[in-house]
């Protein structure tokens, strides 16, 4: 089955840095990614649609100069949180759909603290 | 603007057979999904309804009416490991493949 890593997995960072998080399709072309924050017992709320080579989609009251997002490849997007703050602390989870887009594939999050 | 509900909670016992119902209102539907996530992990896909009726696999069911804009996920011989997080979640948007997720069910299976 298709397969999407993370990195890192967990992060702590100080207040005011910047943490960057990779979202990697490793046996198939990710036409499209999406980034999810998710605070605990909560759903997964979409930050951002990214396609491959141009500008992501950001939904509506998320900062796109806070959250960074990069779609380099067919196989790599970024997320990078600048100036973090402590209310940043999320999961941070990403997926990836192929040219079928049938499903998500989704990978296995990143929790991040800032401290 | 897009609205999935589903129960916050339900408990079960182990063996026994669970429905979990989904409502949505949605601007757009192409599909509706069911995962299973675990405390601290990433969702994993359940099932895929895109017509009408019942699809099932192993233990999972899952059954769409788009006319009630109706879903639900049947589980059979509940297991301890089933207890998780249930997320509905349907895809708005054809071309990209975007979905709106429901809140999730917490599902805890006793002994």
């Amino acid at each position: 089955g298709a397969v999407v890593s993370q990195h890192p997995s967990r992060v702590i960072c100080k207040s005011g840095t910047s943490v960057k998080i990779e979202c990697r399709s490793l046996d198939f072309q990710a036409t499209t990614m999406f980034w999810y924050r998710q605070f605990p017992k909560q759903s997964l709320m979409l930050m951002a649609t990214s396609n491959e080579g141009s500008k992501a989609t950001y939904e509506q009251g998320v900062e796109k100069d806070k959250f960074l997002i990069n779609h380099a490849s067919l196989t790599l997007s970024t997320l990078t949180v600048t100036s973090a703050h402590p209310e940043d602390s999320s999961f941070y989870i990403c997926s990836a759909t192929d040219r079928s887009v049938y499903e998500q594939y989704f990978g296995p999050g990143t929790r991040l603290t800032v401290t | 603007g897009q609205n999935i509900d589903q129960p916050t909670e339900m408990t079960a016992t182990e063996g026994a057979i669970v429905q979990i119902n989904c409502t949505y209102q949605t601007s757009g539907f192409n599909g509706l999904f069911w995962y299973q996530q675990h405390a601290g992990e990433a969702p994993t896909f359940l099932s895929y309804n895109v017509l009408d009726g019942l699809e099932e696999k192993g233990r999972f069911s899952s059954f769409l009416s788009r006319s009630k804009g109706y879903s639900y996920l049947l589980l059979k011989e509940l297991q301890m490991k089933d207890s998780a997080s249930y997320l509905c979640a349907v895809r708005v948007d054809t071309n990209a493949g975007k979905s709106t997720f429901g809140d999730g069910t917490t599902l805890t299976v006793k002994p």
